[in-house]
């Protein structure tokens, strides 16, 4: 088990290009989430999965965003037309919940900076 | 529209002290989790819980769900302890409570 992989790790763009990032949850997790998180705050929601399915969506959520988990593994995010204020980190999640049981994993983040 | 707020906003502590911080949120349907973020570190989840209380090791989590207010407690405060706790319920997440502790 090697945890939840974000990559990548930072990411530079100018304003108006396109840019994609992948999570790798942890296997044997089935639900996935994107978070965005600017210095100060707490994570902001963005979007989850359960399997392959995309279950809820932030309206904070322009169209410029959108979220794929293919056969339900690894998850991608892309922005399209980057701005200033997308600027953030973006964290990836992972869960599992049993019964009483739960695991909860979070990456380490892609930071982009928006130029 | 859920809110999530937290109080203190930032807490000094001397080492050994025993520590509270405190989470009220205002919709209550999902479970409520308490993450720890180390300074320039990843995001640990450290409990997520519906009811009653959560002990695991030294940090405590408490919640009153008639009053939308959950607690975390840390006893025998540590340097090690320092960063920043942040409570969410519902995907929302409050603005963490940036913890230092003191040797």
């Amino acid at each position: 088990d090697t945890g939840v992989s974000q990559d990548p790790r930072h990411k530079i763009t100018k304003r108006g290009q396109n840019v994609t990032f992948r999570c790798d949850p942890i296997s044997e997790h089935n639900r996935l989430y994107w978070y965005r998180q600017t210095l100060g705050q707490g994570p902001e929601f963005l979007t989850y999965f359960q399997n392959e399915a995309q279950l809820e969506k932030s309206r904070l959520l322009s169209n410029r965003f959108s979220a794929e988990r293919p056969k339900g593994s690894f998850s991608t995010l892309e922005i399209q037309r980057t701005e200033q204020g997308d600027s953030a980190m973006y964290l990836c999640a992972s869960s599992y919940f049993r019964g009483g049981d739960y695991g909860y994993t979070f990456g380490s983040g892609t930071r982009l900076t928006v130029v | 529209k859920n809110e999530v707020e937290q109080s203190p906003q930032n807490l000094t502590a001397q080492e050994g002290e025993f520590i509270t911080i405190n989470c009220s949120y205002s919709v209550g349907i999902s479970a409520l989790h308490w993450l720890q973020q180390h300074p320039g570190g990843g995001i640990v989840s450290l409990f997520m819980l519906s009811s009653g209380k959560k002990k695991h090791g030294r940090l405590i989590a408490t919640i009153n769900i008639q009053e939308k207010h959950s607690s975390l407690h840390i006893t025998a405060s540590h340097p090690r302890d320092s960063a920043v706790y942040i409570c969410g319920q519902n995907f929302v997440f409050g603005p963490g409570t940036r913890l230092s502790v003191l040797p």
